[in-house]
């Protein structure tokens, strides 16, 4: 089993504050793509990254690909409440098959 | 483009009846995977579907089966319920072949009681 362990678990910050989600394994994957899940919904894809040492921007948010393709890393700048949410990691292996971080659950204070 | 849908997005079930949810990906779209989530075990892979053949599966018993149609439509069903089988079923479609992008759909929540 490829286990992507998530860290931190949980985090409360107010708006406006800097924050960095971790996403590590011991496999190597082919891909790796975060996702942010609101209650009661599917998860939406926010990124994919493929290659080792890659680095996402899409507005606030900055995801970043280990040398080694084992870590990620996606860092939030300046939050607002509309990030609020559980983000999931995923790695994909060279058969295409996924497999999902523990999540973060983020809370973002106004 | 629409997006992955799932039916019934809400089933009641009682313990031992047998359920099957239906997904509908992305059109275009020939892969499809389901997953249970629950808040003590996250996102667990169920299996994956390519051109109605089940290409990938997980470690969960033969109670949970599958199927993809021509129209790559594919539908779970689940056998024998038991309560730990409350949860939330998420389907995701992606291109298949070497695209590594899945799309979810809004999941159906199941409550067996």
């Amino acid at each position: 089993t490829q286990l992507l362990e998530q860290s931190p678990q949980f985090l409360s910050i107010q708006e406006g504050e800097n924050l960095t989600v971790y996403c590590n394994s011991s496999s190597v994957f082919s891909s790796l793509q975060w996702y942010r899940q609101e209650p009661g919904e599917g998860p939406v894809l926010l990124v994919t990254v493929v290659t080792g040492g890659e680095v996402k921007k899409l507005k606030r948010l900055t995801f970043q690909f280990g040398d080694a393709r084992k870590d990620s890393s996606l860092h939030i700048t300046a939050a607002q409440p509309g990030d609020t949410g559980l983000y999931l990691c995923a790695g994909a292996d060279t058969g295409n098959q996924f497999y999902f971080g523990t999540g973060t659950s983020l809370t973002v204070i106004p | 483009k629409a997006g992955v849908t799932q039916t019934p997005r809400y089933l009641i079930k009682t313990r031992g009846q047998q359920v099957t949810l239906s997904c509908s990906p992305i059109s275009g779209h020939r892969s499809v995977s389901w997953y249970q989530q629950t808040p003590g075990q996250g996102l667990q892979f169920l299996f994956e579907y390519f051109s109605e053949t089940q290409r990938n599966k997980g470690n969960f018993p033969g109670r949970f089966s599958g199927r993809q149609f021509s129209n790559s439509r594919s539908e779970m069903n689940v056998s024998t319920l038991e309560l730990g089988d409350s949860a939330l079923y998420l389907c995701a479609s992606s291109l298949g072949g070497s695209s590594y992008e899945q799309y979810f759909g809004p999941g159906t929540r199941l409550t067996v009681t």
